[in-house]
């Protein structure tokens, strides 16, 4: 069965650093692009970046470049998203997604990692 | 950037009525477009792929057509269980961009 495993909801102060993760199973990683959607509270879906687990190819969205930094272990088949200094307008749902391809969509989703960012 | 506009942003229903919501592309993407339904509190499930491909496990009342900037969702009959958000996302370039939404109330 294939599965996107997220890490636990966060609660940070603005200018903290976080790092967020997705775990993998049940198909083979490497073979497949894993990327990463922004929803803010009462919003819609936004596409951060992406990244090919095989050679670590990132692709950022042009809002999100310099902003977080999208990484991965292919050795424990894990993803990654990294904030340097995290701001109250980072507060949202985070939410991985697995890409076959160029023109696939993703098609198996995680559960979600709820990020909260307050003073 | 690739701009996915949908309409109507909301829609008011009854079940067994026939709903359609459409989603243009700022430019052209082919037969690129995927449909999703987010449910509050939920990950966002694929419906519909590569315009009008069914995913599979998705009941067939979902169906999708259009391609390259002009594309619909279509509920034959609509349940209680599709009251949801539904989201139309490019896939022709990296990384794709979504439309809006559109949320589908009971009436």
């Amino acid at each position: 069965e294939v599965q996107l495993v997220q890490s636990g909801a966060e609660v940070r102060k603005p200018g903290e650093s976080l790092k967020i993760s997705c775990k993998g199973s049940g198909y083979n990683f490497t073979s497949y692009w894993i990327g990463w959607v922004r929803q803010m509270p009462g919003k819609g879906l936004e596409w951060m970046g992406i990244i090919y687990p095989s050679d670590s190819d990132t692709r950022y969205s042009p809002s999100f470049q310099g902003q977080v930094t999208i990484s991965v272990d292919k050795s424990i088949r894990t993803a990654y998203l990294q904030w340097s200094s995290l701001k109250a307008s980072d507060t949202a749902m985070y939410y991985c997604a697995r890409r076959y391809g160029s023109g696939s969509p993703p098609d198996y989703w995680g559960q979600g990692t709820l990020v909260t960012v307050s003073s | 950037d690739i701009q996915m506009t949908q309409s109507p942003s909301s829609l008011s229903a009854s079940v067994g009525d026939r709903v359609t919501i459409t989603c243009r592309a700022s430019q052209y993407i082919s037969s690129y477009l995927n449909w999703y339904q987010q449910k509050p509190g939920k990950a966002p499930k694929l419906l519909i792929y590569a315009a009008s491909s069914l995913q599979s496990g998705v009941p067939s009342r979902f169906s999708g057509s259009g391609s390259g900037t002009d594309f619909i969702l279509t509920i034959s009959s609509l349940q209680a269980e599709d009251f949801a958000t539904y989201y139309c996302q490019q896939s022709y370039n990296t990384p794709g961009t979504f439309g809006q939404g559109t949320k589908v109330e009971i009436k």
